[in-house]
């Protein structure tokens, strides 16, 4: 399995300021074959499912803020959200589906300060 | 609009069997695969394995092989998650998700299984 491994494990940051969380994989998830990541970010809030928010590292999924985008290739990639909202509170995971099975960071808690 | 709809929260006692499911609407069932997703309480998000139903090519997570048995049928176009001896440890919550190009886009609501004495 790939191991994906997020930074940090928690968050805190003042409304309207940027927040960066950062994702490790344990082997490259950039296919040669199509120049693509395979590395996707998530959003949990609590009672509700996961939610995709980027895919291909990069490509924001419909109806997500412009707030949201994330970056990186081969083995380091980052989610940034530019200006905290209240409702970005929130878990987020990193996912590989290079491999499979797929797998997840250990998810990153996101607060207001 | 691709829509994945859980079966009910379960509470069953040590020992017990159980089968949950997961229906897909939307989109061409058998042609994607399908994948289930374990979170105990306060914790992250484990992938348990994925399933292809159109010839059930089934995939496990080590983690989980033996553990659970995951099928598919594409004729109603619903996937399953099985335990034939249930532990306590198998307490969480479990999802499905299903993966259209590549992407593991569409989740379902959940179902909660509790697992007590």
């Amino acid at each position: 399995d790939i191991v994906m491994t997020q930074s940090p494990d928690s968050l805190a940051v003042s409304l309207g300021e940027g927040a960066t969380i950062n994702c490790k994989s344990g082997q490259s998830v950039l296919s040669s074959s199509n120049n693509k990541n395979y590395l996707a970010w998530y959003q949990q809030k609590p009672g509700q499912p996961p939610k995709l928010l980027i895919y291909w590292a990069s490509t924001r999924e419909s109806g997500v803020p412009d707030r949201f985008s994330g970056s990186g290739s081969g083995t380091d990639f980052t989610l940034t959200i530019s200006s905290l909202q209240a409702e970005d509170v929130a878990v987020y995971y990193c996912q590989q589906y290079y491999s499979t099975p797929p797998t997840f960071g250990q998810g990153t808690r996101l607060e207001i300060k | 609009e691709v829509q994945l709809v859980q079966s009910g929260a379960e509470v069953k006692e040590p020992g017990e069997s159980l089968k949950i499911s997961c229906k897909g609407s939307g989109y061409n069932f058998a042609n994607y695969w399908i994948g289930w997703v374990r979170q105990m309480p306060g914790k992250g998000l484990d992938w348990m394995g994925i399933i292809y139903p159109r010839d059930s090519d089934t995939r496990y997570s080590p983690s989980f092989q033996g553990q659970v048995t995951i099928s598919a049928d594409k004729s109603i176009s619903t996937a399953y998650l099985q335990w034939t001896s249930l532990k306590a440890s198998d307490t969480a919550m479990y999802y499905c998700a299903n993966s259209i190009n590549a992407v593991w886009g569409s989740w379902g609501q959940g179902t909660l299984v509790t697992v007590s004495s």
